[in-house]
């Protein structure tokens, strides 16, 4: 199994609609965050939280909220989709002790029609 | 506002050949991460690179980093067909592993 799951992996909405991406992961790190890539590029910073109780925006947060239910737990929601949102989504985690490496999921394509 | 470029973007060579690719970012930071993607799939970690003048290397590839010139290289020696990926390098912003991307070098090798 993998080290950090996200789910769905795959997902179409619709305009307007409201959806959430799970991110879950078992190596015990305190940090999360979320990426978004478009294609042909790199990756941008949407949120990250160091723990339970902490939460900051990145580079693109408008029209994403975060959600950290516990320490293994980090959910992406887009409260009202839009097209230009339609990318490849992933979670990443890490933390002090970790050896300064970063470990991503394996990436949720979202598509919004 | 911390900005990483990376050239070439895209880099079609012969297997065999050796070529270099180049991340640039602009201001000082000594955490510089190097990333494989293969297309539709995650981030594999290569090297990360965390003082001036570090020198790391596995197999065909060697990431080098120089923070005085905020520069890092990523070496391919004697390219083969399975090293065909996006290649990716990330500052870490602040220290605080807060990742900022370059483009990504699209590398296909062609026998």
């Amino acid at each position: 199994d993998a080290d950090v799951t996200q789910t769905p992996r795959n997902r179409i909405t619709k305009t307007g609609k409201r959806i959430m991406l799970e991110c879950s992961q078992t190596k015990g790190h305190d940090r999360m965050y979320w990426y978004r890539q478009d294609p042909g590029l790199g990756l941008r910073l949407i949120y990250y939280s160091f723990d339970v109780k902490d939460i900051n925006k990145g580079e693109i947060s408008d029209g994403y909220s975060v959600s950290r239910q516990a320490q293994a737990k980090f959910s992406l929601s887009l409260e009202s989709a839009i097209p230009n949102q339609t990318a490849l989504y992933f979670c990443a985690t890490s933390d002090q002790f970790s050896g300064n490496t970063i470990y991503f999921g394996e990436g949720s394509w979202l598509t919004v029609v | 506002e911390l900005k990483v470029e990376q050239n070439p973007l895209f880099l079609s060579m012969q297997e065999g050949k050796n070529y270099t690719i180049y991340c640039d970012y602009s201001t000082t930071s000594d955490r510089l991460y190097w990333y494989r993607q293969d297309p539709g799939k995650s981030l594999e970690s290569l090297f990360v690179l965390l003082s001036n003048g570090a020198v790391k290397q596995e197999g065909r590839l060697m990431a080098s980093l120089d923070t005085k010139a905020r520069l890092s290289t990523l070496h391919i020696t004697a390219a083969v067909h399975d090293l065909s990926a996006t290649y990716f390098c990330a500052v870490d912003e602040e220290g605080a592993q807060k990742l900022v991307f370059g483009q990504g070098t699209r590398l296909t090798i062609n026998p």
